[in-house]
């Protein structure tokens, strides 16, 4: 079975200062996809950034980009200039790429972050 | 916008009670699943529907059934609850059509068994 982790419970960053949440994960599958999902106070659970396993470039979305390490089997988030708005629960999960419509994920225990002036 | 809309958003029971979750996706989507979230555990999948008419267990599926009632709607019961199951319940709709497809998720339910 996959498993994914998340060995930062929590983390502090300041404001417009960058901050990498780690996320390593085990899996014998090749083919499958990576996530990162925010939870602010709010519940919601927000799609951060996604990453293809057979893809090498990392992804990147506005200040969010990832460090994805295949072989190393690890997969960071990392927030450039933080925001107060940043500050929230962060899940880090994977899919396994041949489960046809099913798409199940599996979650991290989250890291919660926080934003300090 | 509507998306994944669960209900109710809170409920306190006594053990032994029997509750329905409910959920409604207006996404046209095709797959469903129900998670819960305890503290320090992240989310884990009770119960998924990849399509209308089929429902699978997922991690956790003791002490609940499902119900695919049509494909906007899926169904989490408990049937006799027991304090373990105090948790936060989400549940989350996908398109089917490639791996890009994102899960969408509800605002969940704090259910609390006393």
């Amino acid at each position: 079975a996959q498993t994914v982790t998340q060995s930062q419970p929590e983390m502090s960053v300041q404001e417009a200062e960058t901050v990498t949440l780690s996320c390593t994960y085990d899996t014998s599958e090749s083919d499958y996809y990576l996530f990162w999902y925010k939870q602010p106070p709010s519940r919601q659970m927000i799609l951060v950034i996604r990453q293809e396993a057979y893809k090498q470039q990392n992804a990147t979305e506005n200040r969010f980009s990832v460090n994805f390490q295949k072989a190393a089997k690890s997969f960071s988030l990392k927030i450039s200039d933080s925001q107060l708005g940043d500050a929230a629960m962060y899940f880090c999960a994977y899919m396994a790429g041949n489960t046809g419509t099913a798409s199940k994920l599996t979650f991290g225990t989250g890291t919660r972050l926080q934003v300090t002036l | 916008n509507a998306g994944v809309t669960q209900t109710p958003k809170f409920q306190v029971l006594k053990t032994g009670q029997s509750m329905t979750l409910q959920c409604a996706q207006d996404m046209n989507h095709n797959s469903m699943y129900w998670y819960r979230q305890d503290p320090g555990m992240g989310l884990r999948l009770i119960y998924y529907s990849a399509s209308e008419g089929t429902t699978d267990k997922g991690e956790v599926p003791n002490g609940y059934n499902v119900s695919r009632l049509n494909k906007r709607e899926f169904s989490l019961r408990l049937e006799s609850a027991a304090p373990s199951q105090t948790s936060v319940y989400f549940c989350a709709s996908r398109a089917t059509g490639g791996w890009n497809q994102p899960q969408h998720f509800g605002d969940g339910t704090r259910l609390s068994i006393l």
